[in-house]
């Protein structure tokens, strides 16, 4: 059965600072991956996806991720973090018909 | 375009209570989808219909669990009667097309149980 582990439960960045987001999957064929963020209050946002193609996916406010098959990861970056960038980050991995499995989230607190 | 909506946003109801949750999709958009978020675990899959049919509701807890699509437009989520480990946030989710994940989702209800 996939899986996606995420290791952070909470990261702090200093505001300006680079960001990485760690995250594993399991998953027996070609998975399709994607981030989501969720801001207090709001429901889940897709920041972006990786389908096929290009190992290196862009996405919205700047975020980016990297899909290394040997390493199993999809690990979300950004260069400069923003204090609206505080949010809870979950990795999730498509599975079956169209449903999909996520990671338990990774908190981001942006520190001044 | 309105989004998924959800409601109510909170519900605290004591252990043994009936609580309906509901979800209205996306106007159009065919499929639809809950997740159930426990409190320190993963959002997990609990069923999808397409318009008024469950396509897969394998990730249904248990029996205490009822979800409906009638008309194959709004979508409710009754759990009776409701244990301390259904506590958690329900999200509710829609989208047009059958493959591709093209979801969107509502902000989710977070339900007490006491």
């Amino acid at each position: 059965a996939q899986s996606v582990t995420q290791p952070d439960i909470h990261i702090t960045v200093s505001e300006g600072a680079s960001l990485e987001l760690r995250c594993n999957y399991s998953y027996g064929a070609t998975p399709y991956l994607f981030w989501y963020v969720q801001s207090p209050g709001q429901g889940l946002q897709l920041l972006l996806k990786y389908f096929s193609g290009d190992t290196l996916v862009q996405g919205i406010k700047g975020f980016e991720a990297e899909f290394k098959r040997s390493q199993s990861s999809f690990n979300l970056r950004k260069p400069s973090v923003h204090w609206s960038d505080a949010a809870e980050y979950f990795c999730a991995v498509g599975a079956g018909y169209s449903t999909l499995t996520f990671g338990k989230g990774t908190m981001l607190l942006v520190s001044p | 375009e309105a989004g998924v909506t959800q409601f109510p946003s909170h519900s605290v109801i004591e252990k043994g209570q009936t609580v309906t949750l509901r979800c209205d999709p996306i106007s159009g958009h065919d499929n639809l989808y809950w997740y159930r978020r426990v409190m320190g675990k993963e959002i997990k899959f609990l069923l999808h219909f397409v318009k008024e049919s469950k396509q897969d509701e394998s990730g249904m807890p248990n029996n205490r669990f009822l979800a409906e699509r009638t008309g194959g437009t709004y979508s409710t989520l009754k759990v009776q009667p409701a244990e301390l480990e259904d506590s958690g946030v329900y999200f509710c989710a829609s989208s047009q097309a059958s493959w591709g994940y093209g979801y969107t989702f509502g902000s989710g209800t977070r339900l007490t149980v006491v």
